[in-house]
């Protein structure tokens, strides 16, 4: 199983960018780097994803190391809203989705 | 609001019994997902279909079955039901079934097994 670790926890000031770690060293060369998060009793909302190359939306950046062993998840003004557990997975061409334990992020006004 | 629809919201039962959730995918998706999330285990894949095809299977139990109808609906039929059953189910749809599609998920539907 592709596999993905996590911070448990992290803590941000409102309106400061927001750096979000995941490690993934058995990824595959056709595995997508997927995140997502989830609010406080809803489902798991899209944020982004990538393969190789680093990727923006609306939303967040993904900086994918070279190895693709890492990526990180950024947030550029943290805001209340974005109070919630972001999740790293990693999607095969089998179409597992492996949701790990997420990292659950506090932000502070 | 993801377009995708369950329900029922919650569900109360008791050990042995059957129960039966939906799913209503977003208007135009071709792909349903269905996870269980329960606090000791997170939030795990179990099935998908694609186009009323399954396409990939997680970690669902011989009592889980599940199956899309030709309106692309879908529902997750759950059988002899037990304590540890009781999570939170969410369905999720995509447009097609690839993995770099983006799934959007329903409000999901707490089950309680007493």
């Amino acid at each position: 199983d592709a596999k993905t670790t996590q911070p448990n926890s992290m803590e941000s000031n409102e309106e400061e960018p927001v750096h979000l770690p995941c490690n993934h060293s058995t990824i595959s060369g056709t595995d997508y780097i997927h995140w997502y998060r989830q609010l406080p009793s809803q489902g798991p909302e899209y944020v982004i994803h990538g393969l190789t190359s680093n990727v923006n939306n609306r939303m967040a950046s993904l900086a994918i190391a070279e190895d693709r062993k890492s990526s990180t998840l950024i947030l550029h003004r943290a805001t209340l809203r974005d109070a919630a557990v972001y999740y790293c997975i990693l999607r095969d061409v089998g179409n597992q989705f492996y949701f790990g334990t997420g990292t659950s992020l506090t932000v502070i006004p | 609001d993801s377009g995708v629809t369950q329900t029922p919201k919650h569900l109360i039962t008791a050990t042995g019994q059957r129960v039966t959730l939906r799913c209503s995918p977003r208007s135009g998706d071709l792909s349903v997902y269905w996870y269980q999330q329960s606090l000791d285990q997170g939030l795990q894949f179990l099935i998908q279909y694609y186009n009323g095809e399954e396409r990939a299977k997680g970690n669902i139990l011989e009592r889980f079955s599940a199956q899309q109808f030709p309106d692309l609906h879908s529902e997750l039929n759950l059988s002899s039901l037990e304590l540890g059953d009781s999570a939170l189910y969410f369905c999720a749809s995509s447009l097609r079934g690839s993995s770099y599609n983006e799934q959007f998920f329903g409000p999901g539907t707490r089950l309680t097994v007493l």
